[in-house]
């Protein structure tokens, strides 16, 4: 069936280091990735999105890079602070059906000092 | 403006007991919608609004009906609480155009039924 799921649960980084959060996604009509911040204790925040007519997209400090061949995104982090420690879902929107949004089961981003 | 605000945040119930969870947001935003958050498993979508008037059911509707009398609320209400809806539900709202997944989360409100 259609999924949009997580490499890896739990992901530890030193601060500093660049971070890089996996996805892979299972729905060819799939064309619109976004990922979300979850600290704990509140709501989800959004990042960034991704259409798929593009492979790219940066913002600040962050990128997304969207391999629709083998189905597959990632969110990169650079210079990773502690305040990035969260849980991070990658989520899919198909075209016509905004607000409805299928997440992934996310994955801790854990920075160490 | 306040975003997108839940009441209550902690409730605990017994089983049958039925309650409502609100939700309003005072951005304008056309499109609302109720996920469920369980531990292992992301986000859930429930139900969406598309606009006053007109909801539709996600992927896990059972147990829960909702109503979209204005633009700015998004009651979901629990008509017979079963343990299985132990949960941390989330209200979201969106302006639907262009950024169609920038969804704005309230914070959330944790249930528990016994």
């Amino acid at each position: 069936g259609e999924s949009v799921g997580l490499h890896l649960p739990t992901l530890s980084v030193q601060e500093g280091d660049n971070s890089i959060i996996n996805c892979a996604y299972s729905n060819s009509a799939s064309d619109y990735f976004i990922w979300y911040k979850q600290e704990s204790g509140k709501g989800p925040q959004f990042i960034i999105d991704i259409r798929s007519n593009m492979d790219k997209r940066q913002g600040q400090r962050v990128t997304v890079l969207l391999n629709k061949t083998v189905k597959h995104l990632s969110l990169q982090i650079a210079a990773t602070q502690p305040g990035d420690s969260a849980v991070y879902f990658c989520a899919e929107n198909r075209r016509g059906t905004a607000s409805k949004l299928t997440f992934g089961t996310g994955t801790r981003l854990q920075v160490t000092l | 403006n306040a975003g997108v605000t839940q009441t209550p945040k902690f409730q605990v119930l017994k089983t049958g007991q039925s309650m409502t969870l609100q939700c309003a947001q005072d951005m304008n935003h056309e499109y609302m919608s109720w996920y469920r958050q369980d531990p292992g498993m992301g986000l859930r979508l429930i139900h969406y609004s598309v606009g006053a008037g007109i909801t539709d059911q996600g992927e896990v509707p059972n147990g829960y009906n909702v109503s979209r009398s204005t633009t700015e609320d998004f009651p979901l209400r629990l008509l017979s609480a079963a343990p299985s809806q132990t949960s941390v539900y989330f209200c979201a709202s969106t302006r639907g155009l262009g950024q169609a997944g920038e969804l704005f989360f309230g914070e959330g409100s944790r249930l528990t039924v016994l």
